[in-house]
């Protein structure tokens, strides 16, 4: 399996601040990486695939990047409204999809 | 409205068995390959396993961790798919989503979970 590896596990940032989570990847997954939020007591939802499109209906404050084995997810000004888990997760290795381990964000 | 609505979640012992059931509305079923994913305590966020759609031949594919234990079948005639579990662990203990992916791409996007049905393996 292709384990992933988000970081930081949680992070506390003030309203408007650029936030910024890392996943990496155990092997080369080219872009094929998504991203999720999950609010409390939610389901996951899609905010970006192929590493960098964003999701219809998302945001432009939501953003990422990188390919290979690096990633990098981007809230360039954090809202109240953001406060949630993010789940990096690659699909480079089909069915056998995974996830990270998630990134906690609390408004400081 | 595309849905996906899962039951047959409750507490079980160590070594018993459950069903879930999930109902799809909305979609054309019969072309979907349905995937279950489950949040646990312990790993988070893990694919459990697939089916495919019954002109790929409903082809099924499981993690690890539950191949031999688990079992997913679909009826599409109820546009419903099962996920049969059997000789449950605690560390099953989770919630279980019933998941779609992205229609006409290579797969592994996914765009539509249910709400969940939690699982319970305690003594």
């Amino acid at each position: 399996d292709i384990q992933m590896t988000q970081s930081p596990s949680s992070l506390s940032a003030s309203v408007g601040d650029r936030v910024t989570i890392a996943c990496q990847a155990s092997q080369d997954i080219t872009k094929h990486l998504n991203w999720y939020q999950q609010k409390p007591g939610k389901v996951p939802k899609l905010l970006i695939y192929d590493s960098s499109i964003l999701e219809t209906g998302v945001p432009s404050r939501f953003s990422g990047s990188g390919s290979g084995t690096d990633f990098t997810f981007t809230i360039s000004s954090l809202q109240p409204e953001d406060i949630a888990t993010y789940y990096c997760q690659q699909y480079d290795d089909l069915p056998y999809i995974t996830f990270g381990g998630g990134t906690k964000v609390e408004i400081k | 409205e595309v849905q996906l609505v899962e039951s047959g979640g409750g507490l079980v012992k160590p070594g018993g068995s459950l069903r879930l059931s999930c109902t799809a509305s909305g979609l054309i079923f019969s072309n979907a390959w349905m995937t279950w994913v489950r949040q646990t305590p312990g790993k988070g966020l893990e694919w459990v396993g697939r089916i495919k759609s019954k002109v790929n031949g409903e082809t099924t594919d499981y993690a690890a961790p539950v191949k031999g234990r688990f079992s997913i079948s679909r009826d599409d005639s109820k546009n419903m798919v099962f996920l049969q579990m059997n000789s449950l662990k605690t560390e099953d203990t989770g919630v279980y989503y019933c998941t779609k992916d992205r229609p006409f791409t290579r797969g592994g996007v996914i765009v539509l979970w249910g709400q969940g049905t939690v699982v319970t393996v305690a003594s």
